[in-house]
């Protein structure tokens, strides 16, 4: 079964700086997908960023970026020029192959933004 | 395009008693999920529905079931209720792959008592 680690609970960041949120993931699969969602105080689940396991280069989305490292299972969220409304649950999240598809979630980082 | 909604937001229910929550999905989307949301935790796969008919099921018990109607819109059911079952219900809809994301409601916040 997969497993996805977030190891960072919560991390704070200063508006306007860069900060970088990390994932590992535990797979026997060759070809997967990635995702990185927010979920504000709202509750809804907002799509972050994606990106393909047979895809060398990383995703960008704007102020958004991942790196992405196949061989280590390791796939970070770097978020530049951190704004207020940044603020939020951020997790990491894997989806199988398959015609039964599902989204593995890890337990979720609290990222806040300060002044 | 419409997004995906859900209802009830809130529920209060006694332990031992049935509830229904519900989803319409996104305009275009076939596919629903369910996630249970516990407190401080990340969402953890109930099961999905395409084409009307369960296709996949996480670690759940039986008494947790679903039904998708031909809109795509979809129901979770929830019997003999425990206290562990106080959780955020999330629903998201996509396409049938589920490759480019998924499109995930604000959720129902049960509370068993």
């Amino acid at each position: 079964a997969q497993t996805v680690t977030q190891s960072q609970p919560e991390m704070s960041v200063q508006e306007a700086e860069t900060v970088t949120l990390s994932c590992t993931y535990d797979t026997s699969e060759s070809d997967y997908y990635l995702f990185w969602y927010k979920q504000p105080p709202s509750r809804q689940m907002i799509l972050v960023i994606r990106q393909e396991a047979y895809k060398q280069q990383n995703a960008t989305e704007n102020r958004f970026s991942v790196n992405f490292q196949k061989a280590a299972k390791s796939f970070s969220l770097k978020i530049s020029d951190s704004q207020l409304g940044d603020a939020a649950m951020y997790f990491c999240a894997y989806r199988n192959t398959g015609t039964a598809s599902k989204l593995t979630f890890g337990t979720g980082t609290r990222l806040q933004v300060t002044l | 395009e419409t997004g995906v909604t859900q209802s009830p937001t809130h529920l209060i229910k006694t332990r031992g008693q049935q509830v229904t929550l519900r989803c319409s999905s996104q305009s275009g989307h076939n596919t629903v999920s369910w996630y249970q949301q516990a407190l401080g935790q990340g969402p953890q796969f109930i099961f999905q529905y395409y084409r009307e008919e369960e296709n996949g099921r996480g670690n759940f018990p039986p008494r947790f079931s679903g039904l998708q109607f031909p809109n795509y819109s979809s129901e979770l059911n929830v019997n003999a209720l425990e206290l562990d079952d106080s959780a955020l219900y999330l629903c998201a809809s996509s396409l049938r792959g589920g490759e480019f994301g998924y499109t995930f409601g604000s959720g129902t916040r049960l509370t068993v008592v």
